[in-house]
């Protein structure tokens, strides 16, 4: 069993803030880390697919790094916004399939 | 931008009952899955498909589960005989190919509650 693990589970913060989360995987037969926004009542939102070690991957203020040696990802948003309220999905894709093993997700809550 | 559809939005059904859940992947995607959500539990898979039959699946995915693409279009996921432990948020997604740095695009999700 693929055991993905994501810190904090939740976090509250003041608009500005800027504030990250960390994503666990297996070490072992890696392919690739997604992370994934997931607001209530809406489909998962794709942010990143990373691939290689030491990947960094940019989308306006949230930017992503990969270990795939260590088995962690971070997550960083840079000045949080209200509309950053969400809750952050990754997943790992091992080299052995297809499919998608989830984190348990980190829910975000952004003060204005 | 394309996307995904699911049907219904919610759906509740007595227990022992079949349901279909209905999904319209994106038009020049090749694979497709269904995952589920129990309420306050990861996000699971269930089943990949590909070239009309089944790539992968998983433990969950047991004989009271199948899953059919009927037409070009639609991809459904049928469950025989409901069970309460059934009930769930079920997510279809799909993809352009297997690898490469593409994401699985998912749909909105059918809730399904089992009575």
């Amino acid at each position: 069993i693929l055991n993905v693990e994501q810190s904090p589970q939740s976090l509250h913060v003041q608009e500005g803030d800027s504030t990250n989360f960390t994503c666990s995987f297996p070490s072992s037969n890696f392919y690739a880390l997604h992370w994934y926004r997931w607001e209530t009542a809406k489909s998962p939102e794709a942010l990143f697919v990373m691939t290689l070690n030491g990947d960094e991957k940019k989308k306006g203020q949230i930017s992503a790094t990969l270990n795939t040696k260590e088995g962690y990802s971070y997550l960083y948003i840079k000045g949080s916004q209200p509309e950053d309220s969400a809750t952050y999905l990754c997943a790992f894709h091992n080299n052995a399939g297809n499919m998608l093993t989830f984190g348990g997700g980190t829910r975000l809550m952004v003060k204005p | 931008e394309p996307e995904v559809t699911q049907t219904p939005s919610h759906q509740v059904t007595q227990m022992g009952q079949e349901v279909i859940l209905r999904c319209v992947p994106i038009s020049n995607h090749l694979y497709f899955y269904w995952y589920r959500q129990i309420l306050g539990q990861k996000v699971e898979f269930l089943v990949s498909f590909y070239n009309n039959e089944i790539s992968e699946k998983s433990e969950i995915f047991d004989d009271q589960f199948s899953v059919e693409r009927p037409d070009g279009s639609n991809f459904t996921l049928k469950i025989r005989s409901t069970k309460l432990e059934d009930s769930a948020m079920y997510f279809c997604a799909s993809r352009t190919d297997r690898w490469g740095n593409q994401p699985q695009h998912f749909g909105d999700g059918t809730r399904l509650s089992i009575l």
